[in-house]
């Protein structure tokens, strides 16, 4: 069975400064995998994922993702951090013919000024 | 273009009441999903649909039901609610097309209180 693992629970960085989220799969097969930011309150939105290609992934808002398949995992990167981007950041994998995604537990990101 | 929608936002129900909560999408998309948010869970998939008519159990499927009649709606059922259950409910639809081009789109999500 697919998992995600997310170790950090919470994360605080200061405006400007540089941002990485860890994200640790399991899964037998190629995965997919998605980051996606959800704010207090709202759904989920998409910040980018990894299909096939490129390991380096470029998605909305200046983030970034990096799939190593040697380590089984794909951070989010943002070099500059801004204090809109303050919200929590979910991993996740898709199987199965991508019928169904297993989310990780969740990174809340503070940003303080 | 509305997107995805969920009714209601909010819902507070009394242990053992029932309701049914209404995803809709006007997307034309194939795949529907249902998911409960749970602080320190993530999201955790209850059921889902490939199609209109179709169901299938999630990782946490027990205490719902769904249905898929027509293919823009995805009912979520609580026969007989529990405090367990109370929970933040997020749907979600994605086309079903080539997956490199695919992308799950989420509702806006309600908040249940189970009493």
């Amino acid at each position: 069975a697919q998992s995600v693992t997310q170790p950090d629970i919470h994360i605080t960085v200061s405006e400007g400064a540089s941002l990485e989220l860890r994200c640790n799969y399991s899964y037998g097969a190629t995965p997919y995998l998605f980051w996606y930011v959800q704010s207090p309150g709202q759904g989920l939105q998409l910040l980018l994922k990894y299909f096939s290609g490129d390991t380096l992934v470029q998605g909305i808002k200046g983030f970034e993702a990096e799939f190593k398949r040697s380590q089984s995992s794909f951070n989010l990167r943002k070099p500059s951090v801004h204090w809109s981007d303050a919200a929590e950041y979910f991993c996740a994998v898709g199987s199965g013919g991508y019928q169904k995604v297993t989310f990780g537990t969740g990174t809340k990101l503070q940003v303080i000024p | 273009n509305a997107g995805v929608t969920q009714t209601p936002k909010f819902r507070v129900l009394k242990t053992g009441q029932s309701m049914t909560l209404l995803c809709a999408q006007d997307m034309n998309h194939e795949y529907m999903y249902w998911y409960r948010q749970d602080p320190g869970m993530g999201l955790r998939l209850i059921h889902y649909s490939v199609g209109e008519g179709t169901t299938a159990k999630g990782e946490v499927p027990d205490g719902y039901n769904v249905s898929r009649l027509k293919k823009q709606n995805f009912l979520l059922g609580l026969e007989s609610a529990a405090p367990s259950q109370t929970s933040v409910y997020f749907c979600a639809s994605r086309s079903g097309l080539a997956a490199s081009a695919d992308t799950q789109y989420f509702g806006p999500g309600t908040r249940l209180t189970v009493l």
